[in-house]
């Protein structure tokens, strides 16, 4: 399994507070996605990440930051928490290039409640 | 853009019946498709993927995909359904140069003793 974690794996915070989540990798790649799941939407991507200090949106990017200071680390941040971002975040990770179908490796998962 | 289409947000099959999971997707090129499975509560699996070296691709646990470009399809199937197989199922595709997944919707997977 690739080295991918995620913290905490379980959130329940009230309506307007900040909230972070972590995601850590060993395997040293590149890229680094956040992704929100949500019955009936599959995966939606919120934010990608291509090197130290270079991120893009992705579909869903309202209400959400990231930022990535180091490359074994990716964080999510809701700036202040609505229910509509109750979810399961998944964060994943690839390394483009050689023979292509550059697959994506997935975390856990957070499953986060916002009351 | 890039996007995918699953059929059937539900399929059940009897335990040893074939499984058919299907997957269109539409881009401008040829792309890179993938089939992941996830299990309750856990992240999502990689079970084959399509870089263009072979239509039929194999994949873990019985499972294989056949590109058909005239079709725009990327079914998975497996010949015998094991209890274990029950899941959720997602097909993505991702274009050649780009780094970026679009997921479908998802199928589960209910097999049936």
């Amino acid at each position: 399994d690739a080295g991918i974690t995620q913290s905490p794996r379980h959130k329940v915070t009230e309506t307007g507070t900040p909230v972070t989540l972590r995601c850590h990798q060993t395997e040293n790649h590149r890229y680094m996605y956040w992704y929100r799941q949500d019955p009936g939407h599959g995966l939606r991507l919120i934010h990608y990440s291509y090197g130290v200090k270079d991120t893009d949106k992705g579909e869903v990017s309202d209400g959400y930051s990231v930022s990535r200071s180091k490359t074994e680390d990716f964080l999510l941040t809701l700036e202040s928490a609505t229910s509509s971002q109750t979810s399961v975040y998944f964060c994943a990770i690839s390394e483009p290039g050689g023979q292509g179908g550059h697959e994506q490796f997935f975390g856990p998962g957070t499953r986060l409640t916002v009351l | 853009a890039q996007s995918v289409t699953q059929l059937g947000s539900h399929v059940s099959v009897s335990e040893g019946a074939l499984v058919l999971l299907r997957c269109n997707y539409s881009s401008s090129v040829p792309p890179y498709l993938f089939w992941y499975v996830q299990y309750p509560n856990q992240g999502l699996q990689l079970l084959l993927k399509y870089t263009s070296a072979a239509t039929l691709v194999k994949g873990i646990n019985g499972f294989e995909a056949e590109f058909k470009k005239s079709e725009t399809s990327f079914h998975l199937t497996k010949p015998s359904a094991h209890m274990s197989d029950a899941a959720e199922y997602f097909c993505a595709v991702s274009d050649r140069g780009g780094n970026q997944f679009y997921f479908g919707t998802g199928t589960s997977l209910t097999v049936i003793p």
